[in-house]
């Protein structure tokens, strides 16, 4: 089974710059988050979606953050402008969306990492 | 919001050593998980934990879910080289309109001298 795809790996841009990433969930996950994991630190959620309607935001820097989901299949996050502060590692994961007895596990795909100088 | 607090943050040890870490919260969380992330790769998860004062093994990994729903702990036997890397604790709090996102705490760097 393939895993939580995410691209570009990695990137680097100037501040005031944009950015985008993308990502593709396991078949089938109707669960889609966002976290941002900054160098020693754990991750920190952004945005979760459950099929193309946003379930949890609270977290998400709107000013300059956006996320979308329109096909309930693959996910962008954007940041307009950067900031030197959003260099990070952007971590995808997905979930089949179904917590019954706990058993919702959380798949991680391999994140991209953004320099932002 | 909530945080975690995870111990130690770094551990060096021989390997062979058994090997402790753990995490508490300042609230209560329906699950605790513990993952463990290499370099350049996302977090894979280890050990779930559902019910407040479960213990559960995964070949030589042990981890309880604290009676209390506020704490969890990690216990990794003989250890070996590959068991090198970042290990995190995550809650996911009580299910309240479908927000299902973990907090992680801020990991444990495992480093195994030879």
């Amino acid at each position: 089974e393939a895993g939580v795809a995410q691209s570009p790996r990695y990137k680097i841009i100037e501040k005031r710059q944009s950015v985008a990433f993308w990502c593709n969930p396991i078949s089938g996950h109707a669960t889609l988050y966002w976290y941002q994991q900054i160098l020693g630190q754990g991750p920190k959620l952004l945005i979760q979606f459950q099929n193309n309607g946003v379930v949890d935001d609270s977290q998400l820097p709107k000013d300059r953050f956006s996320a979308e989901r329109l096909k309930g299949v693959d996910s962008t996050l954007k940041i307009q402008p950067a900031k030197l502060e959003d260099s990070a590692v952007y971590l995808c994961a997905s979930s089949l969306g179904q917590r019954l007895a706990g058993a919702d596990t959380q798949y991680f795909g391999p994140g991209t990492r953004l320099t932002v100088l | 919001g909530q945080q975690l607090n995870q111990s130690p943050q770094s551990m060096f040890i021989q390997e062979g050593e058994d090997v402790s870490m753990n995490c508490t919260s300042s609230s209560i969380f329906n699950t605790w998980l513990w993952y463990k992330q290499d370099p350049g790769e996302g977090p894979v998860l280890l050990i779930a934990l559902y019910k407040a004062g479960e213990l559960t093994s995964n070949g030589r990994l042990t981890a309880q879910f604290g009676i209390t729903r506020k704490d969890s702990f990690l216990n990794i036997s003989a250890s070996i080289p590959s068991d090198v890397g970042i290990y995190f604790c995550a809650g996911q709090p009580p299910s309240g309109g479908g927000a299902d996102g973990l907090t992680f705490g801020k990991g444990t760097h495992l480093i195994i001298q030879p």
